[in-house]
Parts: structure tokens; sequence; C-alpha cells
């Protein structure tokens, strides 16, 4: 997985919680992203950055907020987690001066 | 016109068939196109990509075509395995958005034995 880590990898919340989920990286890489999968939807960006402390929205961003303190790690917060919100969370990388992007192992959050 | 239309939904070929995944997109900016698989609880890899300036690539059993005048390119899996079955999908991308995906809504295929 490209030294892309993904934690939790399973959570079941309850609506109204908040939770944080955490992508870590060990390549170095400048950008980061955020996404959902859901069936019939296929991936959807939520957030992504492109540097510490700069991001930006995606097509899917209400109800999301993000972070990213240090190069490597990059965090997803549900304020509030919603139904609509269960899903596979997966966290993706990509180098600087390069168009691949790699992805972590997902997360799967069940809000019930 | 920043769509990509990926075809068919779902595929079932036999072993050693050759199944063919479309995709197809408005967007001529578009400069970088992958093609990822993804296999039950899986994050998706990169499996093969290709750039405008070069109609087919070839990684081992896998090729992308690509055909910039009708806006088009496939994945052809050549002496499919039933290994190969898994979600394949396309995407695109281009220097003006930086290079952030525009995915297709997948293919599940399945190879029978």
């Amino acid at each position: 997985d490209a030294g892309i880590t993904q934690s939790p990898r399973h959570k079941v919340t309850e609506t109204g919680t908040p939770v944080t989920l955490r992508c870590h990286q060990t390549e170095n890489h400048r950008y980061m992203y955020w996404y959902r999968q859901d069936p019939g939807h296929g991936l959807r960006l939520i957030h992504y950055s492109y540097g510490v402390k700069d991001t930006d929205k995606g097509e899917v961003s209400d109800g999301y907020s993000v972070s990213r303190s240090k190069t490597e790690d990059f965090l997803l917060t549900l304020e509030s987690a919603t139904s609509s919100q269960t899903s596979v969370y997966f966290c993706a990388i990509r180098g600087g001066n390069t168009y691949e992007q790699y992805f972590g192992p997902g997360t799967r959050l069940t809000v019930t | 016109q920043q769509q990509v239309k990926q075809s068919p939904q779902s595929l079932i070929v036999q072993k050693g068939g050759i199944p063919i995944i479309n995709c197809a997109y408005e967007n001529t900016a578009f400069d970088y196109f992958p093609w990822y698989q993804q296999f039950p609880g899986k994050g998706p890899a990169l499996l093969i990509a290709i750039r405008p300036d070069v109609s087919e690539k070839k990684e081992g059993r896998f090729t992308i075509s690509f055909n910039k005048s009708a806006k088009q390119f496939s994945l052809h899996i050549m002496d499919s395995q039933p290994g190969d079955s898994a979600t394949y999908f396309c995407a695109a991308s281009s220097l003006d958005s930086n290079y952030q995906l525009i995915w297709g809504a997948g293919t599940k295929l399945i190879i029978k034995p």
C-alpha cells in the first residue's frame, strides 16, 4: 500500500458523535486525498491537501473537515456523524512531480 | 464535461478470454489516464496508465488502447485468469485541475474458471 496506513480500519459510531480518521504516509509525498466509496457512486473526493496546512474541498465536502499539521499525517473529521456518512474511506497520496495516486487500505465506518 | 463514462458495469468472461473495458471522456485537456484494480476489502491499486502521446501501452497481460480523436480509452486483459476477478476503475486528470482524478463508475469483472 505504498507506505500508507489508515486508522482505525473499522469503526462503528453513533449518530451525532465526532469521528476522526487518520492517514499516515512514509513517502514524504506532497499531495494527500480523502475519498469515500459507496456502491453505485464509485470514488468521490472529499478533501485534499497540497502541503502542510494547505487544504481544499472536493465534490462531497459537506459535513467533513480536514487538517494537515505535518507532511505525513492527514486527518479527516466528521464533526457530527450521520447515517449518510456510513461508507468506506480511502486516503491517497501523490508526489509533487508525479501523476500517480496511491491508495491506503481504507477505513470502514458505520454510523448507527 | 468533467465526466468519465465507463462501460460495461459488469462483465463475465471465461478463463483465457480477453475482457475489454471501455471509457469515454469529453474534456480534451485530460492528459493522464490511469486504470485501477480493486479487490474486495482492499484499496484501489494503480494497474497501468497512459499519456495521450501514445496509442497503446502494455504491461504484462494488461494493455491500454487510447484513441485521442474519439476521446476513448480501453483496458484489455490478455489470457484472463480467475485471479483477475476484481473491480476496475478508469480515471482521467489534467494539469489545469492539478491532476485531480475524475473517476469512472467501475466495472465488476468475473473470470470464470
